[in-house]
Parts: structure tokens; sequence; C-alpha cells
């Protein structure tokens, strides 16, 4: 079955960039999706297709793919971006399916 | 504003069955895909179903498959999940999250709070 592989854990000091890594090899035909959950709540999307930013996301996150590896990157990161980062993307080997990353912790500190 | 709000969760025997249901208000909910994720209490997602605007097609995580069943009624602003032969590890926090396409299964956009799911003898 189609995976997806995160780090299970980064960790950056305040201000530093944070660079959140997805290896499948579907993404070089699909998207990647970035959420990004808080302890507690619900995910939030944070980038789709690959490097596009939701209204309301702060500018210092961004997202690129190139081969079979996805990055979210988070510029300047700031105790507020702690919490799991998944990332997702359809299975490309199969019409309708998706798949998550197993997820990354992201501490600040 | 987009609300999606997830009900039907509750305790449940292995190998019976539960229905949940999620409501949708703020946006037109016939346009778009759905999906049911899942979260098991301290760890990661899992994509469990999802349902293309029109009821064309329907997709299914393996771990389901055969088992659960997802519908919408679109005039009632309505997506729904049926499980069947429940098993332990289907034990999770299940959510109902809007997709933004609506022919095929591209990201999800909104999210609900989730309704949790508890197999157990």
């Amino acid at each position: 079955s189609y995976e997806l592989t995160q780090p299970p854990s980064v960790s950056v000091s305040p201000g530093q960039t944070a660079r959140i890594t997805c290896s499948g090899d579907g993404l070089p035909k699909k998207f990647a999706h970035w959420y990004q959950q808080k302890s507690g709540q619900a995910p939030v999307l944070v980038i789709f297709e690959d490097s596009r930013r939701p209204s309301g996301i702060p500018e210092r996150f961004s997202g690129s793919s190139s081969g079979t590896m996805a990055t979210l990157i988070i510029s300047g990161a700031q105790a507020e971006d702690e919490g799991d980062y998944y990332c997702y993307s359809a299975d490309s080997t199969t019409n309708h399916k998706g798949v998550f990353g197993g997820g990354t912790k992201l501490t600040v500190l | 504003e987009v609300q999606l709000v997830e009900s039907g969760g509750n305790l449940v025997q292995p190998g019976r069955s539960l229905r949940l249901s999620c409501t949708a208000s703020g946006f037109t909910f016939g346009n778009f895909a759905m999906h049911w994720v899942r979260q098991v209490p301290g760890k990661g997602l899992e994509w469990v179903a999802g349902i293309t605007w029109k009821s064309g097609s329907t997709g299914y995580a393996d771990s389901v498959k055969g088992r659960f069943t997802i519908s919408r009624d679109n005039a009632k602003n309505s997506l729904h999940l049926q499980m069947n032969s429940l098993r332990v590890e289907d034990t999770a926090l299940y959510y109902c999250a809007k997709d933004g396409s609506g022919y095929d299964f591209d990201y999800f956009d909104q999210w609900g709070q989730g309704t949790l799911v508890t197999v157990s003898s």
C-alpha cells in the first residue's frame, strides 16, 4: 500500500527555519498537502497543492516539492507553531484514495 | 462561516454497527467532495473514506473496505458513515472534512471537531 514517510520529530530555536519533509513514490504525480494540529484541536490546512497557502495562514509557512519529496518550511518559527504536522496526498496508484504521513512533532524551544 | 458538526459516536461492542453523521452549513454542500478521517487518541491521522459531490465515486482505506459505507444527502447537507462489523482497532475520534474539490479527492480545507467511537466489550 502507498505510504508517506515523515521524520517523527523536528526541533528548532525560535526564529530559526524549520523544515519538515515528506517522502513518497507518488509525489512526482500527486500534490502534497500539509496540516497543523495543536493539542486537543482539529487539524488545520496550512499548505495545499505543494506550495499554496490558504488565506489566514501566516506567510512564514511555505511549501515545496521535488521528485519524491515534499517539504514544509516554517521561516522564523515561533512558539505558537509547536504542534504536530501531517502531510497528505492522494494515492497515485488508485483513484479516490488518500494517505497521511505518520506526522512530525515540531518543538520550538 | 463553514461549520461541520459530527454526531453518532458512542461506546459499542465488537461486531456491532454504528452510524455517524455530519451536518454541514456555511457553504454549498453539494458542490464539494467530503471525507471521514479518524485519529486514535495520541496517534496520527488516518484517511477513512471519501465521496465525490454527486456520490458518483467513493473510496475507502483498506482497513475499512467492505465494512464501512460512506454516503451523503445533498438535500439535507449531511454526510454519513455506516460502520459495520466494528473492531477494537476502529476506536478513534472520527472527523468529517470538506474537500477543496467537487469531483475529485484533493485536500481538506475545513474540519469538524470530531465524534468519538469506542469499540469495547
